[in-house]
């Protein structure tokens, strides 16, 4: 089955404490891109990738990394993470001439 | 300004009426219109897409895109308790160097709620 997978799905941490959320897709997209999702703000786009060690910054960047070593995972590494990073994070890819993006089931983080 | 406006809502209506969901955008090089679908703890799925102007239909699914008012709508024909959901529009240019990787530009989500 073609999916875009996220792990963990739900996350508590505290402020600093250094913390990966994974994300996988198994369909050889060259994109992939994370997002997270706020009341009120839609989803905004936090990085984004166009192949294998190929990254850039979306529209909030600040207070996150991301690494694509690998075609098919691209994990979002929060080095220290702070209460106003409680989000529901969401992973997506996509390929060359598809115009939508398949997103993951989410993962949904508190940071105290 | 956000770039792309939509009403939150939320919305409820009976089974059966016609729901129409709408967003407005400012940046004129979109060119890619869709929606997305998204049910409580899940992810977005799409569920129409539309290139420029035009209208384009899915069953009971009718989508809009008014490029010179920068206007695009969803219409939802006899709505189900089933389509309980909240709609993202979404939109994104060519993307650089022309490749169509460019980002998607999300409205904030309208809440959706059909009662039996």
């Amino acid at each position: 089955e073609a999916q875009v997978t996220q792990n963990p799905r739900y996350l508590i941490t505290v402020t600093g404490k250094k913390l990966t959320v994974t994300c996988s897709q198994n369909m050889n997209h060259e994109y992939m891109s994370w997002y997270r999702q706020d009341p009120g703000l839609g989803l905004r786009q936090i990085y984004y990738s166009m192949n294998v060690e190929v990254t850039d910054k979306g529209d909030v960047p600040e207070g996150y990394k991301v690494s694509r070593k690998e075609k098919r995972n691209f994990p979002l590494i929060l080095e220290s993470p702070s209460p106003n990073q409680t989000s529901l994070y969401f992973c997506a890819s996509t390929t060359s001439g598809r115009e939508t993006q398949y997103f993951g089931p989410g993962t949904r983080l508190l940071v105290l | 300004q956000k770039e792309v406006e939509q009403d939150p809502g939320p919305l409820s209506v009976p089974e059966g009426a016609i729901v129409s969901l709408n967003c407005t955008y400012s940046n004129s090089a979109f060119q890619y219109f869709m929606w997305y679908r998204q049910y409580s703890r899940k992810g977005p799925e799409l569920l129409m897409y539309t290139y420029s102007s035009g209208n384009k239909e899915d069953g009971r699914f009718t989508a809009q895109v008014d490029k010179s008012s920068k206007y695009i709508s969803l219409f939802i024909r006899d709505s189900q308790p089933s389509d309980s959901a909240t709609y993202l529009c979404a939109m994104k240019d060519t993307g650089a160097g022309g490749t169509s990787y460019g980002k998607l530009t999300f409205g904030q989500g309208t809440i959706l709620t059909v009662h039996p």
